[in-house]
């Protein structure tokens, strides 16, 4: 089955600084690659996906890469704020869809004011 | 309001003693899943559904089953609980699609199992 790894486990950035948070899947038919928020206490919440038919997207100050050779994407944020603090776990399915969906083990950011 | 519900929100019991969690959705979706989510390991796939008597299992399915007869509900049966079961538990449905259709989640369920 399908792998997802997340690197780092934790990440602290000071405030306005960019963030970055790297993923890697083992099934090359894996072709929809969500990434989700948890704030403390919370619930997981989407916040950007990509298909493996678009390379980038990006949404206000957040942005996804995809490398479908690699078998790697990306979470992007920029301008960090108070509010970006969270866990985000990145995630990988087959057909662009929900069904077998596998998560990585997520990344706490801290976001330092 | 368009939400998961589950329910219990918290749940103590003891080894072997059978339980279930509920869940419902008033979203008419067809894909409904459950995850248990554990410090350092994520959220992993217990068992998902993508509609009415179709269901599968996901990455750790050992120790739970799961029904779907209505399509707005997906319980999770833990016919003998055991301590490694305790966990948060979340259940989550979403439209079906190629993409752009993100889980929503329920509210989480808090089982320890002593």
């Amino acid at each position: 089955g399908e792998n997802v790894e997340q690197h780092p486990s934790t990440l602290s950035v000071q405030e306005g600084d960019s963030a970055v948070i790297k993923c890697t899947y083992s099934d090359s038919a894996s072709n929809y690659f969500p990434w989700y928020k948890q704030e403390l206490g919370k619930r997981p919440q989407l916040i950007i996906d990509i298909r493996s038919n678009v390379g980038e997207k990006k949404d206000q100050r957040i942005a996804v890469t995809l490398n479908k050779t690699a078998k790697h994407f990306s979470l992007h944020i920029t301008e960090t704020q108070p509010e970006d603090s969270a866990v985000y776990f990145c995630a990988a399915s087959r057909n662009f869809g929900n069904e077998k969906l596998t998560f990585g083990t997520g990344t706490r950011l801290t976001i330092i004011p | 309001e368009a939400q998961v519900t589950q329910n219990p929100r918290y749940l103590i019991t003891v080894t072997g003693k059978k339980l279930t969690v509920t869940c419902s959705q008033n979203m008419n979706h067809e894909y409904m899943s459950w995850y248990r989510q554990d410090p350092g390991l994520g959220l992993r796939q217990i068992y998902y559904s993508m509609n009415v008597e179709v269901t599968d299992k996901g990455d750790v399915p050992e120790g739970y089953k799961v029904s779907r007869k209505e399509k707005r509900n997906f319980p999770l049966i833990l016919e003998s609980p055991s301590p490694n079961q305790t966990s948060l538990y979340f259940c989550a449905s979403s439209s079906s699609g190629t993409g752009g259709y993100g889980y929503t989640f329920g509210s989480g369920t808090r089982l320890t199992v002593v």
